[in-house]
């Protein structure tokens, strides 16, 4: 009963490298998301995705790709990674509008 | 957009005290969470509360959908209660939760 698995769980890099963080969930949902959380802030919406083929822009999408070939995978891209993307990313899950569940965080530092 | 508050954003108890959480929002929602975040950084879901009220153990909430507040109640509360207890809700589209800034539960024995 895996639910939703993000790796890696932690992650160093230099500005200006590229890496994705991986999402997986197992239990059929429809709409995904990656939300990063800073401290002192509640979780803020960066993609999401209502099914296969289907994404768009949340609170702050700038620097980030997304893309969801498949049901069970929405990983996120950074394409060119900057210090004010040093932060805690989640991936969430859930049936289209029902509640969300979240996977357990990647703790991400550019330096 | 939606703006979620949440009260008070820092409680500091002795163990076995009672405490309530609030949640306020500013439009008519149709889903609303509580999450409870370990110090190990874990979101852990609590209730799914769009109306009504829930228990589950030591704690329970309420939401009064009409008047646009969440409670959270927990009742003797333990060292491992505390964290940070976030309330979100669904934006109007339906297409991402909002969260407040949460509140930070210090329990000490």
């Amino acid at each position: 009963n895996a639910g939703v698995t993000q790796t890696p769980k932690f992650q160093v890099l230099k500005t200006g490298q590229s890496m994705t963080l991986q999402c997986a969930q197992d239990m059929n949902h429809e709409y995904m998301s990656w939300y990063r959380q800073d401290p002192g802030m509640g979780l803020r919406l960066i993609h999401y995705s209502v099914g296969a083929g289907i994404t768009d822009q949340g609170e702050v999408p700038n620097g980030y790709n997304v893309s969801r070939s498949t049901t069970e995978d929405f990983p996120l891209r950074l394409l060119s990674a900057a210090p004010s993307q040093t932060s805690v990313y989640f991936c969430a899950s859930s049936l289209y509008t029902g509640e969300l569940f979240f996977g357990e965080g990647s703790r991400l530092t550019v330096l | 957009g939606i703006q979620v508050e949440q009260s008070p954003p820092d409680l500091i108890l002795q163990e076995g005290a009672n405490s309530t959480l609030r949640c306020n929002f500013s439009d008519s929602v149709n889903n609303l969470q509580w999450f409870h975040q370990n110090p190990w950084g874990q979101l852990i879901n609590l209730f799914y509360i769009p109306s009504g009220t829930k228990q589950n153990g030591r704690l329970s909430a309420t939401t009064v959908a009409t008047e646009r507040y969440s409670l959270l109640y927990i009742s003797s509360s333990q060292t491992t209660d505390s964290g940070v207890y976030f309330c979100a809700v669904v934006n109007q589209a339906g297409t991402a939760l909002i969260f407040g800034k949460g509140t930070t539960l210090s329990v000490s024995s």
